[in-house]
């Protein structure tokens, strides 16, 4: 069975606090690692898929970094703002060529 | 902006009972999934589907899950005799590269089953 562990579970920042979070999945048979950022009442929605160990991938103010030989990723949100707050999940491609997600970190940020 | 959808939204039924989920993936993609999350727990995989086929599934997809693509357009999740654990919000997604999950899922809001 596959384990992919984030931390914190939740989280909650000030507006304008830079926040990270970690994403722990198996070192072996790696394919790729998703992140997705899942808002209440709407569909989860990709945020990146990271494929090459040491990848470092940027959108906005949210970046991820990725090292496939120790399996963590971190992701990275600079100046917090109140439209961030979400439920963050990541998810691990492996060679059973299906995705294991983690539980999820929920970030709350407070205006 | 095209986006995956999913009916009914919300559906409850009795145990025993047969339920389908139905599911529109973006027109010009080519894998599509089905995942579940029973609540407070992870989200899990079922299954997926490509050309017509099932390419991969999980231990949860046993007999009573199907999978179909009737027309061009629909991809369905049957579950032929609803148990209690199968209370879950179930959600479609598709994909649009023929290497699979790989690149990035694109899901459905998710149909909310409830079996009494």
């Amino acid at each position: 069975i596959l384990n992919v562990e984030q931390s914190p579970q939740s989280l909650h920042v000030q507006e304008g606090d830079s926040t990270n979070f970690t994403c722990s999945f198996p070192s072996s048979n790696f394919y790729a690692l998703h992140w997705y950022r899942w808002e209440t009442a709407k569909s989860p929605e990709a945020l990146f898929v990271m494929t090459l160990n040491g990848d470092e991938k940027k959108k906005g103010r949210i970046s991820a970094t990725l090292n496939t030989k120790e399996g963590y990723s971190y992701l990275y949100i600079k100046g917090s703002q109140p439209e961030d707050s979400a439920t963050y999940l990541c998810a691990f491609f492996g060679s059973a060529r299906q995705l294991t997600f983690g539980s999820g970190t929920q970030l709350t940020v407070l205006p | 902006e095209p986006e995956v959808t999913q009916t009914p939204s919300h559906q409850v039924t009795q145990m025993g009972q047969e339920v389908i989920l139905r599911c529109v993936p973006i027109s010009n993609h080519l894998y599509f999934y089905w995942y579940r999350q029973i609540l407070g727990q992870k989200v899990e995989f079922l299954v997926s589907f490509y050309n017509n086929e099932i390419s991969e599934k999980s231990e949860i997809f046993d007999d009573q899950f199907s999978v179909e693509r009737p027309d061009g357009s629909n991809f369905t999740l049957k579950i032929r005799s609803t148990k209690l654990e199968d209370s879950a919000m179930y959600f479609c997604a598709s994909s649009p590269l023929a290497g699979g999950p790989i690149g990035e899922l694109f899901f459905g809001e998710g149909s909310r089953l409830t079996v009494l």
